[in-house]
């Protein structure tokens, strides 16, 4: 079936620092790739998308490439700020889950001042 | 349209006591999702309808579990018998067709069984 798989947290940096969050995904046919955001308390907040490979999602700063070649969807963003402490969700839906969503396991991160 | 609404936001029940969540969708979207999310983990798919028809229901899903969308606009999540595993997010999400562009989530209904 399909999975996602992420990177392990937490992730600590300090503020204006460069941000990579690892993604990869096993999954039949063209998913769409997500990335979600979840601030304490809250629920999920879709933060950018991918639908076909090579398409590029961004939001807020942050950026991630379908790379339908290593089938990893990694979130960047070049200089975090304290206000993006928060848990990342990766996410693909479709390919053979008849367009269910499938998450990995969050990577919380935590930025200081 | 403010978004997906869940009531309650928490519910605290004793064990063996039946509890009842609310989801009221985007109104425009005809699907609708229930997932399940515990500490320190990502949300894990329960059951999904499309308008009143519930169309997929996880192996998670036990017969304590059932979930209804009467005339396919808000849904309601029955967890008869509650027992402290149940303890967990509820989280509900709404799309229009497949959601290929993304899924919009709720704020979710934490339960504690004590």
């Amino acid at each position: 079936g399909d999975s996602v798989t992420q990177m392990e947290g937490p992730v600590t940096l300090s503020e204006e620092a460069f941000l990579t969050i690892n993604c990869t995904y096993t999954a039949t046919g063209y998913p769409s790739l997500f990335w979600y955001v979840q601030y304490p308390g809250e629920g999920l907040q879709l933060l950018l998308k991918a639908t076909k490979a090579d398409d590029k999602g961004s939001n807020k700063g942050f950026e991630a490439t379908y790379r339908k070649e290593t089938t990893s969807f990694h979130l960047e963003k070049g200089s975090v700020q304290v206000s993006d402490s928060a848990v990342y969700f990766c996410a693909l839906s479709g390919g053979g889950s008849n367009y269910k969503l499938t998450f990995g396991k969050g990577t919380l991160l935590t930025v200081n001042p | 349209d403010t978004g997906v609404s869940q009531n309650p936001r928490h519910k605290i029940t004793k064990r063996g006591q039946n509890v009842t969540f609310r989801c009221d969708p985007i109104s425009e979207h005809n699907r609708l999702y229930w997932y399940r999310q515990t500490l320190g983990q990502g949300p894990e798919f329960l059951t999904y309808f499309q308008n009143e028809a519930q169309l997929e229901k996880s192996r998670l899903l036990s017969d304590r579990f059932s979930a209804e969308r009467p005339k396919g606009s808000f849904s309601t999540l029955e967890i008869q018998r509650t027992e402290q595993g149940d303890s967990a997010m509820y989280l509900c999400a709404s799309s229009l067709d497949r959601g290929r562009d993304g899924y919009t989530f709720g704020s979710g209904t934490r339960l504690t069984v004590v």
